[in-house]
């Protein structure tokens, strides 16, 4: 398995402001994707983060308003931008790890953000 | 595009009832399908996983077959205890241009009674 970590757990902010969110894994990984899970909703990707490179967004998701930082290959940040109550939602880092007979993904137990 | 639909809740059982919660999905290839539980205050945690159709995918006594025929995925348990009240989301996983990518379904709120 992997051991995820997310700072903060939980945050309630307020609106026009941003708030850093910590992702660390015990083990080094090649990709870490960031996921939301608005109220009452499922999870969508919004961009998967390789170190070394520019994150890719998913439709709908812009690097200025969730920019991502993967400065090695146990760490991550999502960053949300200029917040508005719309931002309300958990967010989640996830991995993907290869074990025998195939691979899993794994996630963290999420960031969960309150914009006021 | 890939797309996931499960059953909405909540589902409400007493403990040792019969659970299934149906899914059902599109998908342009031959994705992965997954079963995925969150417990209250934790993160998601992968239930079972099925790679292939005809496979069946087991843990903790829940399964679920993979149908290709009928493209569903539905979850069962023979008798479910009150630990197993959790919001379960079915997944699937494939490969589009070159990317992994994991659609979701909407989550399935399980509640038990003792």
């Amino acid at each position: 398995s992997a051991v995820i970590s997310q700072k903060p757990s939980r945050d309630i902010c307020q609106r026009g402001t941003s708030l850093t969110i910590q992702c660390q894994v015990d083990s080094q990984v090649t990709m870490m994707f960031w996921y939301r899970q608005q109220p009452g909703q499922s999870l969508t990707l919004i961009a998967t983060a390789n170190q070394g490179s520019e994150a890719t967004y998913e439709s709908g998701f812009v690097i200025d308003k969730f920019p991502i930082s993967r400065p090695n290959l146990t760490f991550s940040t999502l960053t949300v931008s200029n917040m508005s109550p719309e931002d309300s939602s958990i967010y989640l880092c996830s991995v993907v790890r290869g074990l025998a007979g195939g691979t899993e993904q794994f996630f963290g137990p999420g960031t969960r953000l309150t914009v006021l | 595009g890939d797309s996931v639909t499960q059953m909405e809740g909540p589902v409400t059982l007493s403990e040792e009832a019969f659970l299934t919660i149906n899914c059902t999905y599109t998908a342009t290839g031959y994705p992965s399908l997954f079963w995925y539980v969150q417990y209250p205050g934790e993160g998601l945690q992968l239930l079972l996983k099925a790679t292939k159709a005809d496979d069946k995918g087991s843990n903790k006594g829940f399964e679920a077959t993979y149908r290709k025929e009928t493209t569903s995925f539905h979850l069962e348990k023979g008798s479910v205890q009150v630990s197993d009240s959790a919001v379960y989301f079915c997944a699937l996983s494939e490969v589009i241009a070159g990317r992994r990518a994991l659609t979701f379904g909407s989550g399935t709120r399980l509640q038990v009674q003792p």
